[in-house]
């Protein structure tokens, strides 16, 4: 079965500092990688994917994350955090042929203090 | 597109009424799902469908919870009792084939509901 760690609910760093949010997964096939931003009160926006392409993916707001087969994890990080970057990030995992069924971890909450 | 569109966005209701909750989908995406998410679960996925037919109902709660999905730009999900410990924020996402191959969910802004 698929699953999701998200290490640390609740991350804070000073602005400009490097942001790192820690996410391991476990899955039976190759899978694909998922992390989503939400603000308050709103949905989840896809901030980037790896779906067996490259394992450094880009996203959007300056984030990356690489694919780690060998320790499992799908890491996020950003070099210089903004105070706009305040909010909860969710990893999940899927596998193919599922339509893009998600399994989320808990979440992680981004600070980030001025 | 203007996305996932879900109503209504807050829902108070008193416990025993009946709730019914919309979305509609992105125009051309043949996956539609509804999650739940809690301070204490999380996010949870409750249903899903595949061409307007239900794949996988194995997260839904318990009988009191039914989703349809009459047509390709309609769903419902509904509470019938509802009960205080319902009260979650509801997001429906849809996805369709994306040029990687991988589906990518796009997620409604979400239905928050309050039972009394």
């Amino acid at each position: 079965a698929q699953s999701v760690t998200q290490l640390g609910s609740h991350v804070s760093v000073s602005e400009g500092a490097l942001v790192l949010l820690r996410c391991n997964y476990s899955s039976s096939v190759p899978p694909y990688l998922f992390w989503y931003v939400q603000y308050p009160n709103q949905g989840l926006q896809l901030l980037l994917k790896y779906t067996s392409a490259a394992t450094l993916v880009k996203g959007i707001n300056g984030f990356e994350a690489e694919f780690k087969k060998s320790e499992t994890s799908f890491h996020l990080t950003k070099p210089s955090a903004h105070m706009s970057d305040a909010a909860e990030y969710f990893c999940a995992v899927s596998e193919y042929n599922q339509g893009g069924k998600l399994i989320f971890g808990q979440g992680t909450e981004l600070s980030v203090k001025p | 597109d203007a996305g996932v569109i879900q109503s209504p966005r807050h829902e108070v209701t008193e416990m025993g009424q009946e709730v019914t909750l919309r979305c509609k989908p992105i125009s051309g995406h043949d996956y539609l799902f509804w999650y739940r998410q809690t301070m204490m679960r999380g996010l949870e996925l409750l249903i899903y469908f595949n061409n307007n037919v239900p794949i996988d109902d194995s997260g839904m709660p318990e009988d009191r919870f039914s989703a349809k999905m009459p047509n390709a730009s309609f769903s419902t999900l509904k509470i019938q009792p509802s009960e205080p410990r319902d009260s979650a924020v509801y997001f429906c996402a849809s996805s369709g084939q994306g040029s990687s191959g991988a589906n990518v969910l796009t997620f409604g802004a979400g239905s928050r509901l309050t039972v009394l």
